[in-house]
């Protein structure tokens, strides 16, 4: 059963618009979320985290929300650029020093 | 941030011989180091749990006699694959988490891609 899910595959988006990537979860004990933007054949970076004491987190171009009530976090990115295209993973955990649980991923693709 | 490499990068091996990939730390002291593996097309799946000086802890369904890990010091975390079988061919990936810091972030390695002929 999957706890953390990311039900588009791939997403589109033109240059300069909003991307919006979405993530459920279902474990009720994660209270900290990560987003990982990863390349093909490399590990994956780190983009920006919340923890479930927030709704909202925003760094740069990147937002991530929280919605707690609906297990539901979103990563928007605005505006977008060619440059972010890559695989975003969702991540949950359950506190410090656990393994991260991760999303199938959502290919973004920015179209110039 | 912090900076986590692993060695090799990339691996190409005979069916049946052993592999070992290294996860170092290389600005911080890590008690606890995880091995992912990523499927294609399929998220980053926990492999084990490797902690400091103990016994690593391994997910359902690994076997923990074929992926061989051992965390010798607190910046070197080792997985050996044996007795490679080329349904082992995959992207390995570990991480870390930063004893000194308070926080919740784990750095993660560039991976190794091991392909078994």
């Amino acid at each position: 059963d999957q706890q953390v899910k990311q039900n588009s595959p791939s997403l589109s988006v033109q240059e300069g618009r909003i991307s919006i990537l979405n993530c459920d979860y279902t474990n009720s004990m994660f209270d900290y979320f990560l987003w990982y933007k990863k390349y093909p054949a490399e590990g994956p970076t780190f983009l920006i985290s919340i923890s479930s004491i927030k709704d909202k987190n925003e760094d740069g171009r990147f937002t991530v929300f929280l919605n707690k009530s609906a297990k539901h976090l979103s990563l928007h990115i605005v505006p977008s650029q060619p440059g972010d295209s890559a695989v975003y993973f969702c991540a949950a955990m359950e506190g410090g020093n656990t393994p991260l649980v991760f999303g199938k991923g959502t290919r973004l693709s920015v179209i110039a | 941030g912090a900076v986590v490499s692993q060695h090799p990068s990339r691996v190409i091996c005979k069916s049946g011989t052993s592999v070992k990939i290294e996860c170092r730390s290389l600005d911080f002291q890590a008690t606890t180091m995880f091995w992912y593996r990523q499927f294609p097309k399929k998220s980053l799946m926990l492999m084990a749990t490797s902690n400091e000086g103990s016994k690593a802890t391994y997910e359902q369904g690994v076997e923990k006699d074929k992926f061989l890990i051992n965390h010798a010091s607190l910046t070197l975390s080792t997985l050996t694959v044996t007795s490679a079988h080329p349904e082992d061919s995959s992207f390995y990936i570990c991480s870390a988490i930063d004893a000194g810091v308070v926080g919740n972030e784990q750095f993660f390695g560039p991976g190794t891609r091991l392909t078994v002929l």
